[in-house]
């Protein structure tokens, strides 16, 4: 079974700075993951996925995402975090087969000026 | 080009009624995937549509039923509701080709609240 998790429940970080917020996947096939944002009362909105290819893969707003195969993540992260950047992010995977997404918990990100 | 939309945006229901919530997906897109958004569970998928078929069906009682009409529109229902139904119901929409790895764009959801 395909399983998604965000060790972080919260992450705070000064403006400026840069910014990670942590995610590991668990899936059969091979995995198609993808980063998503929420704003408060807000649809989620897409920020980047990686399908195959280079490892590092770029998205909106600034955020870019490291596939890391031996250690089952994909970490989100940001050069330097702006206050704009509080939100509630999701990482989601699915396998090649097709299976439905599965998103994690969601961390809460807190960029504080 | 318009984004998904849900109707209504807000919904209030006393328990046992049912209720039918509406998504309308972005043009041209095939495939309509619903989720229930709560704080203590979060998002948990509930169904995808696709060129009218249900693709995947996620661990949901079966007081929980969708659609997809010809023009990709969906509709999800809940019979007798429960008050642990109250959440965020989310729709998204992707896939002018059906690929898994398309990704999803999601509407403003619906908030049901349910008494």
């Amino acid at each position: 079974a395909q399983s998604v998790a965000q060790p972080e429940d919260q992450v705070n970080v000064a403006e400026g700075n840069p910014l990670t917020v942590k995610c590991t996947y668990s899936v059969s096939g091979n995995p198609y993951l993808f980063w998503y944002v929420q704003y408060p009362n807000r649809g989620l909105q897409f920020l980047l996925k990686y399908i195959t290819g280079d490892n590092l893969v770029k998205g909106s707003y600034g955020f870019e995402a490291e596939f890391n195969k031996s250690q089952t993540s994909f970490h989100l992260k940001k050069p330097s975090a702006l206050v704009s950047d509080s939100a509630l992010y999701f990482c989601a995977v699915r396998d090649n087969y097709g299976q439905n997404f599965v998103f994690g918990p969601g961390t809460r990100l807190s960029v504080l000026p | 080009k318009a984004g998904v939309t849900q109707t209504p945006r807000y919904l209030i229901k006393t328990r046992g009624q049912q209720v039918t919530l509406s998504c309308s997906p972005i043009s041209g897109h095939r495939s309509v995937s619903w989720y229930q958004q709560t704080p203590g569970q979060g998002l948990q998928f509930l169904f995808e549509y696709f060129s009218e078929t249900q693709r995947n069906k996620g661990n949901f009682p079966g007081r929980f039923s969708g659609r997809q009409f010809s023009n990709s529109r969906s509709e999800m229902n809940v019979s007798t509701l429960e008050l642990g139904d109250s959440a965020l119901y989310l729709c998204a929409s992707s896939s002018v080709r059906g690929l898994a790895g398309d990704e999803q764009f999601f509407g403003p959801g619906t908030r049901l609240t349910v008494l």
